[in-house]
């Protein structure tokens, strides 16, 4: 893989449900992914940086893991709640490079 | 709000002509990114400064030149505007070389 990948596109979930979706990246010479969350209208949020093999982040109810060794992270939200829709970024970056590639998002919408 | 000032908000101008952008970053932030969204795209990483000097180049015209002033704040040009540039530019800062990316509101250029 030579950029960033995600999946799915885009993603209709009935408020209460847990839904995640999946960044996939290159792995060689990585050295961070970050998670963004963006809203219509906002701008990106950041949600978690992480680093090492099998990291695993939580805020809330929004979680992460990161698999460095095959280039993939998952974002994982439990119990959907209306004010999750947004688009879901995910960027990660090279060792030496701080320059950021981002993937062209998962676009959430809970549905009440 | 993420600390991340962007003016002006919105900007409306014809072919051809020339536009300044402006970001202010967080407080104590040395890093500034400028990113273009154009419609169905992803975020384009522009350029990078830290601390007055450049840092990262990347899908930038050579119709377009950025610069960091002194005091941290940034600028992005854009000249011999051309249609196709109308799109939405990020502006974002980190404190250290390679963290979280704090983004700005944006600036939405329309070129008509």
């Amino acid at each position: 893989i030579l950029n960033v990948e995600q999946s799915p596109q885009s993603l209709h979930v009935q408020e209460g449900d847990s839904t995640n979706f999946t960044c996939s990246f290159p792995s060689s010479n990585f050295y961070a992914l970050h998670w963004y969350r963006w809203e219509t209208a906002k701008s990106p949020e950041a949600l978690f940086v992480m680093t090492l093999n099998g990291d695993e982040k939580k805020k809330g109810r929004i979680s992460a893991t990161l698999n460095t060794k095959e280039g993939y992270s998952y974002l994982y939200i439990k119990g959907s709640q209306p004010e999750d829709s947004a688009t879901y970024l995910c960027a990660f970056n090279r060792f030496g490079n701080e320059k950021l590639t981002f993937g062209t998002g998962t676009r959430l919408t809970i549905i009440p | 709000d993420s600390g991340v000032t962007q003016t002006p908000k919105h900007l409306i101008t014809a072919t051809g002509q020339r536009v300044t952008l402006r970001c202010s970053p967080r407080s104590g932030d040395l890093s500034v990114y400028w990113y273009q969204q154009s419609l169905d795209q992803g975020l384009q990483f522009l350029i990078q400064y830290y601390n007055g000097e450049e840092r990262a180049k990347g899908n930038i015209l050579e119709r377009f030149s950025a610069q960091q002033f002194p005091d941290l704040h940034s600028e992005l040009n854009l000249s011999s505007l051309e249609l196709g540039d109308s799109a939405l530019y990020f502006c974002a800062s980190s404190d250290q070389l390679q963290e979280t990316q704090y983004f700005g509101p944006g600036t939405r250029l329309l070129v008509l």
